[in-house]
């Protein structure tokens, strides 16, 4: 079964700062989908960037960038820049592709961030 | 505004009752799921369907169920709640071309559940 890992409960970077969020997953699985999602005090959970595993090319989405290193089974988000909004939050997901899988997402247990002023 | 919309935001219900959760997907999506985020549990796949069949099954206790009718909105029914049902639960939604593999998922704003 695919497991995913994010080993720091909780973070906190200065306003303007870089911060990097790590991840680390567990498949024997060649082909899949890793996502970053944002979970703020509302409560909702947003997209902040994904990944397709076939895809070497780290993805991006504005001040988001992720390290995907996948022999290493590795999938870190970087915010540069942070700002207030992104205290939040952040959950690391897995989608594997093996046909009956159907797309539902694994989680980690999350990463608390909290951006200070 | 990810334009799932689930109803209630919140339910307040004793233990042994049964509750019933609404989802309305995004507009034109097939797939929805329903996950459950307990603070013990962390964030968990239910339950999927897709245009209106059940496609694929998580960790759902016998005691929970869904459905998806044919305006393509979804309901989880909750039964016999124990105290440990207590938690958010989310639907979401993707396109569901490929049945919802390798697609994104938007999430609604989650219905709070405590019972009490």
């Amino acid at each position: 079964a695919q497991t995913v890992t994010q080993s720091q409960p909780e973070m906190s970077v200065q306003e303007a700062e870089t911060v990097t969020l790590s991840c680390t997953y567990d498949t024997s699985e060649s082909n899949y989908y890793l996502f970053w999602y944002k979970q703020p005090p509302s409560r909702q959970m947003i997209l902040v960037i994904r990944q397709e595993a076939y895809k070497q090319q780290n993805a991006t989405e504005n001040r988001f960038s992720v390290n995907f290193q996948k022999a290493a089974k590795s999938f870190s988000l970087k915010i540069s820049d942070s700002q207030l909004g992104d205290t939040a939050m952040y959950f690391c997901a897995f989608m594997n592709l093996l046909r009956g899988s159907q797309g539902n997402l694994i989680f980690g247990k999350g990463t608390k961030l909290s951006v200070k002023p | 505004d990810s334009g799932v919309t689930q109803t209630p935001k919140h339910l307040i219900t004793a233990t042994g009752q049964r509750v019933t959760l609404r989802c309305s997907p995004r507009s034109g999506d097939l797939s929805v799921y329903w996950y459950q985020q307990s603070l013990d549990q962390g964030l968990q796949f239910l339950i999927q369907y897709y245009n209106g069949e059940e496609r694929a099954k998580g960790n759902i206790l016998e005691r929970f169920s869904a459905q998806q009718f044919p305006d393509l909105h979804s309901e989880l029914n909750l039964s016999s709640l124990e105290l440990g049902d207590s938690a958010l639960y989310f639907c979401a939604s993707s396109v569901g071309v490929s049945g919802g593999a390798g697609e994104t998922q938007y999430f609604g704003p989650g219905t709070r559940l405590l019972v009490l």
